[in-house]
């Protein structure tokens, strides 16, 4: 089975821009989960999507939002982007983030700067 | 709020030696372990994992880890390590159907 697939893989931005990064779950998961990974406050969980709702949210702004397709897909996006928003964004899929012995595997990111 | 502390930071080991990462967690009640590894350049992989049952797991590559409830402890080990183990290693706790709490991460490095 084909792992979890992120695009692009790096991006380069200015302030005040905005920026969507696109995953891909394994086939047939359908819970798809965004983490920002930053040398300072190391992994940090933004949200998570099942069938095409979000079903949990970390603490981060409003400018970061996401969506999910009805193949379960999903995107995130960020606005007006600053600075302290370059980290590498991971993307993770399961079955279906409910049971009790769901497991996240994690795809290999996109390293985002923003200049 | 769910935290979860991994002591060691960095460390470093010559080949053979036994390694042991300390990761502990705040929650009293249930949930689910797992450890994950970054090799460098790659994904996040999943080394192991425990949900119930048996409280010593066994993973990939030789790796272990035994959940201590008393002690609010998942800690990973292995008997004699490699050149290819350096890496980061997380740990990381899932509460109920929530999402995973990651500890800092431990940066091993083994040297030949």
């Amino acid at each position: 089975k084909a792992g979890v697939t992120q695009t692009p893989r790096y991006l380069i931005k200015t302030r005040g821009q905005q920026v969507t990064l696109s995953c891909s779950p394994i086939s047939g998961h359908r819970s798809v989960s965004w983490y920002q990974q930053t040398p300072g406050q190391g992994l940090q969980f933004l949200f998570e999507y099942f069938s095409e709702t979000q079903r949990n949210k970390g603490n981060f702004p409003g400018r970061f939002s996401g969506r999910q397709f009805s193949n379960s897909r999903s995107e995130m996006n960020v606005s007006t982007l600053e600075l302290g928003d370059s980290a590498l964004y991971l993307c993770a899929s399961s079955l279906d983030g409910g049971s009790s012995t769901d497991t996240q595997y994690f795809g290999p990111g996109t390293r985002l700067t923003v200049l | 709020a769910q935290s979860v502390s991994q002591h060691n930071h960095h460390v470093i080991l010559s080949e053979a030696a036994s390694l042991e990462l300390g990761c502990n967690y705040s929650y009293g009640g249930t949930v689910n372990l797992f450890w994950y590894v970054q090799y460098p350049g790659q994904h996040l992989q999943l080394l192991l994992k425990y949900f119930s049952g048996d409280p010593l797991v066994k993973g990939i590559k030789g790796f272990e880890a035994e959940f201590i409830k008393s002690k609010f402890s998942f800690n990973l080990r292995k008997p004699s390590v490699q050149w290819s183990d350096t890496a980061e290693y997380f740990c990381a706790v899932m509460e109920g159907r929530r999402a995973l709490t990651f500890g800092s991460g431990t940066r091993l490095q083994v040297q030949p």
